[in-house]
């Protein structure tokens, strides 16, 4: 079983739908970070959550941290969304290495 | 524009040779992580220096080696290289060495050995 899971693995979506993105981790940690690449590999980062909610334009990421579960949702998506979202968590113990989901590729369709 | 600067942006060589990858971190982050994204095993860490010295280690081969300067920027040295290396280098850099600072990432060195 990995660390980290995501679903889906893939999505297609229509231009203005709403876009829901799982992440769950078996491990405790003490972060967690949503990412963004592009199809030019290039690598964002959205959010770094460690409880609640944060919000970035039509971005929103939440974390339950007891059920070990984070969501990322985009709001009247756009093509230019389409990309590949990873999430990544960090444990407890000083200087642990950041673990990857494998990712959902998201194409919005105009 | 991250900040994070990593050149080059391409690169071509044969097996058996060595290469360097090189990063500049955003200024004032003190931070550098290394990552090796391929195409069957997604991202995986590598290495991470905070201030100069070593402060975690994933999944590097002893093929592998890393170290950052006084000047903060870090360099990752590949040699004996095997078809499996070809993979996208992404270099990161944040301003603390703990869990709860963001990352930002570089555009990534994409190595291809034939």
């Amino acid at each position: 079983k990995n660390e980290v899971e995501q679903s889906p693995q893939n999505l297609t979506a229509q231009e203005g739908e709403f876009i829901t993105i799982n992440c769950s981790y078996s491990v405790g940690i003490s972060a967690l970070h949503w990412l963004q690449q592009h199809p030019g590999g290039g690598i964002v980062s959205l959010f770094m959550l460690s409880s609640g909610k944060k919000k970035h334009g039509r971005l929103i990421a939440t974390i339950n941290i007891q059920e070990k579960h984070s969501s990322l949702h985009i709001t009247a998506s756009h093509p230019r969304d389409s990309a590949v979202y990873i999430c990544a968590v960090r444990g407890h113990n000083y200087g642990q290495n950041f673990v990857f989901g494998p990712g959902t590729r998201l194409s919005v369709l105009p | 524009d991250s900040g994070v600067t990593q050149t080059p942006k391409h690169l071509i060589t044969a097996t058996g040779q060595r290469v360097t990858l090189r990063c500049s971190p955003r200024s004032g982050d003190l931070s550098v992580y290394w990552y090796q994204q391929s195409l069957d095993q997604g991202l995986q860490f590598l290495i991470q220096y905070y201030n100069g010295e070593e402060r975690a280690k994933g999944n590097i081969l002893e093929r592998f080696s890393a170290q950052q300067f006084p000047d903060l920027h870090s360099e990752l040295n590949l040699s004996s290289l095997e078809l499996g290396d070809s993979a996208l280098y992404f270099c990161a850099s944040s301003v603390a060495q703990g869990v709860d600072s963001p990352l930002h990432f570089g555009n990534g060195t994409r190595l291809t050995v034939t």
